[in-house]
């Protein structure tokens, strides 16, 4: 497996209450990737990153927000938790971007309650 | 916006049964991929198919890429306990270094 971590692996918060979430890689690989996963939704991407402080929007970026000073660290955060933001997060890298492999890390499960 | 289908979204198969999961893009690809993951885990690169008609193998796994780039098919042969999980595929968004992917075909098996 790549080289990559996310923490914390298991996280339950409040309504209204921040939350920070951190993928790190040791591959230095340029594209980093934030994922949810629901039932019935597959994967729908949140954010990503083509390079330090270099972000865009996925379909799915509502109440998120990233950041990426380092090649290796990728931040999610959602600003104010909500119920609906219960979810498992996936964070991926890629060396190429979308023409090659995306490697997942083991997950984030977020319960807001 | 660009969408990538997959069907179907569940299937139940006893062991020993073939398997067959399919996907259609509303755009050209320049390649598809897929994943699997099993439960519990995290979606897992299996292959990456980049010609037109391109057919790879990888032991009971079979892999198509259509002939106009906008479908694939997974077709697992003999299905073993170890084949559980979902499998999904996957497409470069058109200008954007981002994949779209399937919804995903969850796979169960009465041994």
């Amino acid at each position: 497996d790549a080289g990559i971590t996310q923490s914390p692996r298991h996280k339950v918060t409040e309504t209204g209450t921040p939350v920070t979430l951190r993928c790190h890689q040791t591959e230095n690989h340029r594209y980093m990737y934030w994922y949810r996963q629901d039932p019935g939704h597959g994967l729908r991407l949140i954010h990503y990153s083509y390079g330090v402080k270099d972000t865009d929007k996925g379909e799915v970026s509502d109440g998120y927000s990233v950041s990426r000073s380092k090649t290796e660290d990728f931040l999610l955060t959602l600003e104010s938790a909500t119920s609906s933001q219960t979810s498992v997060y996936f964070c991926a890298i890629s060396d190429v971007g979308a023409e090659e492999t995306q490697y997942f890390g083991p997950g984030t499960r977020l319960l807001v309650l | 916006g660009q969408q990538v289908m997959q069907i179907p979204q569940y299937q139940h198969v006893q062991e020993g049964e073939d398997f067959t999961t399919y996907c259609n893009s509303s755009t050209t690809l320049s390649n598809i991929q897929w994943y699997k993951q099993r439960p519990g885990g995290h979606p897992v690169f299996l292959i990456q198919l980049v010609k037109s008609g391109e057919v790879k193998k990888q032991k009971r796994l079979t892999f198509q890429f259509g002939e106009a780039k906008k479908n694939s098919s997974l077709h697992i042969t003999a299905t073993q306990t170890t084949d559980v999980g979902t499998y999904f595929c996957a497409g470069p968004h058109q200008g954007a270094q981002k994949l779209v992917f399937g919804q995903g075909t969850r796979l169960t098996i009465n041994p």
